[in-house]
């Protein structure tokens, strides 16, 4: 499996909204509603942000949304905040699972 | 609360082998599938193997099947990544994650493995 495609950088200043895009195929991202996003800072492990497209683990703020068009899912990031600044990486759970190239957020 | 604490990484000469290991709690461990995950110096991530609960269903992915080994005891709560002809390919954060059957949840501080001459 190919790894999934994401914009290598996005930038936003604080208090817009971002949009973070990760498309793969119809065998991956297009089949089932296991994509996830997991955002991380430099040095530290890769925390979980959303699950299964849309859904947000307990104490995850609502500021951060998923969704899924076709082959393609977002992450959406409302109010931006100087601390989400870090990469996003989604992935899907597709038989084996495969990671985007990860996406590094600027926050102007 | 869920830890994963992996050890085990270092400096390795090509062609050469290490074991990492994952040393678990907060969780019972042997309810869940577990994954091995690495990441490149400033790159992506890539899924590396993932174990069932039991051990029954493995999985590799292409760039390692026929040189790495997972495997877990359960009774220790710890899962193992046994690494054979290491190659420079290989360097990276090695990250060790609880599986849920759409994500990985919980994830491990990672331990470096760097494989050079």
């Amino acid at each position: 499996q190919s790894a999934l495609t994401q914009p290598a950088s996005v930038s936003g200043s604080p208090g817009q909204s971002i949009t973070i895009s990760c498309t793969g195929t119809s065998s991956d991202v297009g089949s089932y509603n296991v994509v996830s996003w997991y955002q991380q800072y430099p040095g530290k492990a890769p925390k979980l942000i959303i699950y299964e497209v849309s859904k947000r683990p307990s104490g995850v703020s609502n500021r951060f949304s998923g969704s899924k068009s076709g082959n393609t899912a977002s992450l959406t990031i409302s109010g931006l905040q100087a601390e989400d600044e870090a990469d996003y990486h989604c992935c899907s759970y597709v038989g084996s699972r495969v990671f985007g190239g990860g996406t590094k957020l600027t926050v102007l | 609360q869920v830890q994963l604490v992996e050890s085990g990484g270092g400096l390795v000469k090509p062609g050469g082998s290490l074991r990492l290991s994952c040393a678990a709690s907060g969780f019972t461990f042997s309810d869940y599938y577990m994954s091995w995950i690495r990441q490149t110096p400033g790159k992506g991530l890539e899924w590396v193997s993932y174990m069932s609960s039991s051990g029954s269903r493995i999985f590799y992915a292409d760039s390692v099947k026929g040189r790495f080994t997972i495997s877990r005891d359960n009774a220790k709560n710890s899962l193992y990544l046994q690494m054979n002809s290491l190659r420079a390919e290989d360097t990276a954060v090695y990250y060790c994650a609880r599986d849920t059957e759409s994500h990985s949840d919980y994830w491990g501080q990672g331990t470096l493995v760097t494989v050079s001459s």
